[in-house]
């Protein structure tokens, strides 16, 4: 069956430090990879699209790399701040309907 | 630019009763999508609409969940009669194209409903 899995564990860092999410992906061949920002009691925001053509992608401090032989995609925010702190969500669009999203990873980041 | 607008915000109401969600999408957008997101988990799609037309509701619950779409603007989603498992935020969402799910997509605050 399909499914998307995005680390369930609350990911810790120091302020400055680089932050690496994970979405893996299985039974998927996605033209297109998504990440949103969540806070708590608010809608998701995007951040970032991929393609399937695209290696990498950045935006800023976002970095978003996409290997579709590992069905993997890592989401990366450079020098971390408190303010990055949210649940970050990756997103699937298979054939380009019915977007899926993954459980979402929390980030933590401390001053 | 104004953005999704939804309401209520929050709404309690007991299992059985029935309740209606409002969405006013962001102007000039085609697409309009409801997501239902449990406590933990990520939003799921229960509808998209491509203007006032329905491109995917298979996982709508078709038995106790409705919603329409009037004039290709506005949309409502409503739960009659609700269960305790409807508990959940409530998420309107729109883009700009006919493009469908590929495209960037604009939430709304949610709805979070209670069912008691």
């Amino acid at each position: 069956s399909q499914k998307i899995e995005q680390n369930s564990e609350a990911l810790n860092i120091q302020e400055g430090k680089t932050a690496t999410l994970t979405c893996n992906y299985t039974n998927y061949s996605p033209a297109y990879l998504q990440w949103y920002r969540q806070d708590p009691g608010r809608g998701p925001v995007f951040l970032l699209l991929i393609r399937e053509n695209e290696k990498e992608k950045r935006k800023e401090r976002l970095k978003v790399t996409f290997d579709t032989t590992l069905k993997q995609s890592l989401f990366h925010i450079t020098a971390s701040q408190p303010a990055d702190s949210a649940t970050y969500l990756c997103a699937l669009a298979p054939g380009g309907f019915k977007t899926i999203f993954g459980a979402g990873t929390r980030l933590f980041v401390k001053a | 630019e104004a953005g999704v607008a939804q309401s209520p915000r929050y709404k309690i109401i007991e299992k059985r009763q029935s309740v209606a969600f409002w969405c006013n999408p962001i102007s000039g957008h085609a697409t309009l999508y409801w997501y239902q997101q449990i406590l933990g988990q990520g939003p799921k799609l229960l509808i998209q609409f491509q203007n006032n037309g329905v491109v995917d509701d298979s996982q709508l619950p078709k038995d106790r969940f409705s919603a329409e779409r009037l004039k290709g603007v506005d949309s409502t989603l409503k739960i009659q009669p609700a269960k305790l498992e409807d508990s959940a935020v409530y998420l309107c969402a729109s883009s700009p194209s006919e493009r469908g799910s590929t495209d960037t997509q604009y939430f709304g605050p949610g709805t979070r409903l209670t069912v008691l």
